[in-house]
This record gives structure tokens, C-alpha cells and sequence, in this order.
């Protein structure tokens, strides 16, 4: 049971360039979300999905695309990548009860130079 | 809007000196808090989640526990490898499903 993946682990790009981040779970979650890690912050919610073909924004939504064609996918679009957009993402999934609450991906470490 | 105050914003302790992490919310209609360890380089990992006041839940060294303002973490008799980073969220009954995280709390344990 692998959990919930993400690719790619590190990422370097460059200002305007364009990069999708990949998450998968294979435990059959119908939730799943995005979020990002900078120093002196909390996590924040950036996308999130409810099932698929249902997606919607959260705290920080903006220079990012969702999609959900798949229960077990959840990629993350950056359209034109931005310095502001260096961080650490993490993907998540959950069952409806919250009782083993979300199980998160281990990250991709972003740089935008 | 969701609110998570986590204090101290760092904790050095001896091994075997119990204490505890404060985690301060306010919500709209809480659907249950969340306590995660996080390690460098890696993502959350899930500790408890808790859902009414005078709720509690343990698991080796660590309790959790919740009031209508405020969750406790508390450490007993540590380990070295206790020491990281603890997360505190919150899940709320409106608006987007997702978290909201306090900035979270860096533990150190020394031998």
C-alpha cells in the first residue's frame, strides 16, 4: 500500500515556464487537496477535490490549475511559474470520517529562479 | 475565517522531561483537529484527530487533548527521537474541505 505519490520529488524552473506536479493515492479516497509549505507558515490549501470531475479553490488558488479525471489522480498545473512560487507542495487524501484524517504525500521541493 | 495558534514556537527539553504544545483555534463549526509530526524533508504524518470537547486520545509517549478554544499535546518522559515539528489543523464544517494549519511547534529532545 504506497499511499498517497508524488512526482517529482525536486523541481527546478525557470520564470514562465510551465511544470505539472503529480499526485496519486491508491487507497480509493474520494477527497484530495494541494497545499503549500513556506518557512514561517503554516500549510495553506491551494486546490481541492471532492471526487472526480469536481474540483475547487481553497486559500491560494491563484497561478494554479486543478483537474480531476480520475479517483486516483490529482495533478497540480503551474501555467507560468513565478519566484513567488518556490515552496515545498503537498498533496493529500482522506476518507469521509476524518478519523484517520489526511494522509499526505512526502513533497516536491519547487524552486523558481 | 479559520484561525490556529500554536505556541511555543520552539521547545528544547531534556530526555525524560515531560511538557506540553498548545494549539489555540477558532472555527465555524468544527468538524475535528488534527495533530501531525512532520520530519525534515518529509511530508505530515497523522497522529490523532479529535472531534468534542473533553475528547482524548493517547499513543505512546503522546496525549492529545481538546477544549472548545484550545488542544493540548502532551509529552511524556521523551525521546530523542520525539524531537520534530508538530502540526496542529483544523477542519471546519463550511466552506473548503482542506486544512488549516497552525505554524506548528519544533521540538527538540537532547539526550
Amino acid at each position: 500500500n504506497a499511499g498517497v505519490t508524488q512526482t517529482p520529488k525536486f523541481q527546478v524552473l525557470k520564470t514562465g515556464q510551465s511544470m505539472t506536479l503529480q499526485c496519486a493515492q491508491d487507497m480509493n479516497h474520494e477527497y484530495m487537496s494541494w497545499y503549500r509549505q513556506d518557512p514561517g507558515m503554516g500549510l495553506r490549501l491551494i486546490h481541492y477535490s471532492v471526487g472526480a470531475g469536481i474540483t475547487d479553490q481553497g486559500e491560494v488558488p491563484n497561478g494554479y490549475n486543478v483537474s480531476r479525471s480520475t479517483t486516483e489522480d490529482f495533478p497540480l498545473r503551474l501555467l507560468s511559474a513565478a519566484p513567488s512560487q518556490t515552496s515545498v507542495y503537498f498533496c493529500a487524501s482522506r476518507d469521509p470520517g476524518l478519523q484517520e484524517g489526511y494522509t499526505f504525500g512526502s513533497g516536491t521541493r519547487l524552486t523558481v529562479v | 475565517e479559520d484561525q490556529v495558534t500554536q505556541s511555543p514556537e520552539a521547545l528544547r527539553l531534556q530526555e525524560g522531561e515531560s511538557s506540553s504544545l498548545n494549539c489555540s483555534y477558532t472555527v465555524s463549526g468544527l468538524r475535528g483537529l488534527f495533530w501531525y509530526r512532520q520530519d525534515p524533508g518529509k511530508g505530515p504524518e497523522f497522529l490523532f484527530t479529535l472531534y468534542s470537547a473533553g475528547e482524548e486520545k493517547e499513543k505512546e509517549r503522546l496525549k492529545a487533548t481538546l477544549t472548545k478554544k484550545e488542544s493540548f499535546l502532551h509529552i511524556t518522559a521523551p525521546k530523542p527521537e520525539d524531537s520534530a515539528t508538530y502540526l496542529c489543523a483544523v477542519h471546519s464544517g463550511g466552506g473548503a474541505d482542506g486544512l488549516t494549519f497552525g505554524k506548528g511547534t519544533h521540538l527538540i529532545i537532547q539526550p
